[in-house]
């Protein structure tokens, strides 16, 4: 049990163009959803929080405008990277807590995004 | 605030030799303390977690850890590596008090490799 998808894995997109990318659980319900980014052989960088039915936490330093995140449902949240350019290429991993979960997030496989 | 740090970008040890991967924390709270392992281009997986009650927590794979609070540490061990383990491992700490938004900062990683 517990299971994350997204979806795309991987995703190869023009400069200028908008990914969208998907975060599901499979097997609960999550009332909140992480969203990570993960530079090359680095560290994962918390980019916001998602929280079904309000709007994201973003940390700081992180684009609003830029990154977009919509939790509709307890079992989806989409990260959309509006005009992609090619530093946005990394690996963007999401996390969902169980709604009656004890903390612990369950992570996602990731989505590695190429902007040319 | 929290934050992680682990001792050692790069560990190589023998096949069947000890792991012993090293992580400390700073927390003004209470805190709750996770490893989590990487395979390439894959999302992260729970080796085990320290939350309240026992100090040495066992998690899978044959790894344990070994919550200090007076040394603030929470290192990780196996006593015989497998070629298996050849990953990279995170540290991650959260704010327990902080139950529903569990946001975990995670250290920079450890690529652990297996000599044969």
């Amino acid at each position: 049990g517990a299971v994350v998808s997204q979806h795309p894995s991987w995703v190869i997109c023009k400069s200028g163009t908008s990914v969208k990318i998907e975060c599901r659980s499979l097997d609960f319900q999550a009332t909140t959803m992480f969203w990570y980014r993960q530079f090359p052989k680095q560290s994962l960088m918390l980019m916001a929080t998602s929280n079904e039915g309000s709007k994201a936490t973003y940390e700081q330093g992180v684009e609003k405008d830029k990154f977009l995140i919509n939790h509709a449902s307890l079992t989806l949240s989409t990260l959309t990277v509006t005009s992609a350019h090619p530093e946005d290429s990394s690996f963007y991993i999401c996390s969902a807590i169980n709604s009656a979960g004890i903390y612990e997030q369950f992570f996602g496989p990731g989505t590695r995004l190429t902007v040319l | 605030a929290q934050s992680v740090t682990q001792l050692g970008s790069h560990v190589s040890v023998s096949e069947g030799a000890l792991v012993l991967l090293r992580c400390n924390y700073s927390s003004s709270v209470p805190p709750y303390l996770f490893w989590y392992v990487q395979y390439p281009n894959q999302g992260l997986q729970l080796l085990l977690k320290y939350t309240t009650g026992a100090t040495l927590v066992k998690g899978i794979n044959g790894f344990e850890a070994e919550f200090k609070k007076s040394e603030t540490s929470f290192h990780l061990t196996k006593p015989s590596a497998h070629m298996s383990d050849a990953a990279e491992y995170f540290c991650a700490v959260s704010d327990a008090s902080n139950f529903g938004n569990e946001k975990l900062t995670f250290g920079t990683g450890t690529r652990l490799t297996i000599i044969p």
